[in-house]
């Protein structure tokens, strides 16, 4: 799987929307970007993924560049529940399911 | 949406004991599992893949003697730390994952201290 790249942390201001970049400058054509979030002493939780096309849910925004090097995750209005460490993962998409290796993320600190 | 339960949430036992951790997916079932570690102030770790029905792989550097995993079904998975040291003292987190592989459930973890 290809190696990413983020900040190791970062901080937003309550209701502004927080950015977070992630470079993978090493993903094939069948990789896909995932975002997980690990707030303290709980297990990982999904966010969002996607294949090249920008994607959003309910939680956030996935923007992925044309060259697909790079993608940026959006959390359009964030709150202190979302300070958590965030993790950008490349994996490929298989018949059945492969490992997930995490890098050191980014630690959001969402403050007042 | 899919939920994964693990148990227990936190364990305190002697040195030179084993502790058992349950992972359990509570709405579908799980083909593939994932044990991984995570000591404070670092990254999760992967230990493990348990596939239901057959032997776990391991990572390198993971004695699959002392960490004993077992898949008997699509919906449980358990991790027995044996002969647990202070060292083995960690948060250890399950995941499980679906044929489609779209998304990986996760646990809450446990967090075992050994004394």
């Amino acid at each position: 799987d290809a190696k990413t790249t983020q900040p190791t942390s970062m901080d937003c201001a309550e209701g502004r929307a927080a950015n977070l970049p992630c470079n993978h400058s090493t993903i094939s054509g069948n990789e896909y970007v995932y975002w997980y979030r690990q707030i303290h002493s709980q297990g990982p939780q999904y966010i969002i993924h996607g294949l090249k096309n920008n994607e959003t849910n309910e939680m956030a925004s996935l923007i992925i560049t044309e060259d697909r090097k790079s993608s940026t995750l959006i959390l359009p209005h964030a709150t202190l529940r979302d300070t958590a460490v965030y993790y950008c993962i490349v994996r490929g998409r298989v018949g059945t399911a492969s490992k997930l290796t995490f890098g050191t993320g980014t630690r959001l600190q969402v403050t007042l | 949406g899919a939920v994964v339960s693990q148990h227990p949430s936190w364990v305190i036992c002697k040195s030179g004991t084993s502790v058992k951790i349950e992972c359990r997916s509570l709405d579908f079932q799980a083909t593939t599992m994932f044990w991984y570690r995570q000591f404070p102030k670092q990254s999760l770790m992967l230990m493990a893949t348990s596939n239901e029905g057959s032997k776990a792989t391991y990572e390198q550097g993971v004695e699959k003697d002392k960490f004993l995993i077992n898949h008997a079904s699509l919906t449980l998975s358990t991790l027995t730390v044996t002969s647990a040291h202070p060292e083995d003292s960690s948060f250890y987190i399950c995941s499980a994952s679906t044929d489609t592989g779209d998304g990986y459930t996760f646990g809450s973890g446990t967090r075992l201290t050994v004394v």
